[in-house]
């Protein structure tokens, strides 16, 4: 299958610093890419939809202001957390996916943030 | 917006024994995928399948989507088998929304 890679897998981070998310589709043009969301033994959560080139939407109770998602290619999504807080620490995975191949979404091996 | 409810919630199995997970969904779907998130947290694609019956080893997985439900059958099981397994579904050009997952023990 196609490949998705996510860098970092690990950040720990001051409180107050912001922190910047790569999701990078390697063999593939992904016209749309997905964010999500896991706190420990819970299922994940899509925090926001981007598209190439347009804004992202943004799941209802995500504050978009404190994450920053950024689309500016077919292979590369970028989530930028802003000003993280302790509460922010979480497990972030992102998918993405070419529509017009009408295939399932791949998925990154997440980003563990912890802030400090 | 699409509900999809998994059971059961949680798994405790002997070792090479076999069980079936299920995926209930509220609405017609085109694109549902059964994922395995290992303790590490890596999320594996186990099978894309909208629709029909796929088998990959020890693992199998059925969906009727007129009757909006979906099967993962684990056979022979492994304690490697041990994680969370997703049910993901998503509608053409819309968002793919996850399951609550089963959480799956395997002892030896």
């Amino acid at each position: 299958g196609a490949v998705v890679s996510q860098h970092p897998s690990r950040v720990i981070c001051k409180s107050g610093t912001s922190v910047k998310i790569e999701c990078r589709s390697l063999d593939f043009q992904a016209t749309t890419m997905f964010w999500y969301r896991q706190f420990p033994k819970k299922s994940l959560m899509l925090m926001a939809t981007s598209n190439e080139g347009s804004k992202a939407t943004y799941e209802q109770g995500v504050e978009k202001d404190k994450f920053l998602i950024n689309h500016a290619s077919l292979t590369l999504s970028t989530l930028t957390v802003t000003s993280a807080h302790p509460e922010d620490s979480s497990f972030y995975i992102c998918s993405a996916e070419n529509r017009a191949l009408n295939t399932e979404a791949f998925f990154g091996q997440g980003t563990r943030l912890t802030v400090v | 917006g699409i509900q999809v409810e998994q059971s059961p919630p949680d798994l405790i199995l002997q070792e090479g024994a076999n069980s079936t997970l299920r995926c209930n969904f509220s609405d017609s779907v085109n694109n549902l995928q059964w994922f395995h998130q290992n303790p590490w947290g890596q999320l594996i694609n186990l099978f894309y399948i909208p629709s029909g019956t796929k088998q990959n080893g020890r693992l199998s997985a059925t969906t009727v989507a007129t009757e909006r439900y979906s099967l993962l059958y684990i056979s022979s099981s492994q304690t490697t088998d041990s994680g969370v397994y997703f049910c993901a579904v998503g509608i053409s050009y819309d968002k793919v929304i996850f399951g609550p997952g089963t959480s799956l023990s395997v002892i030896p």
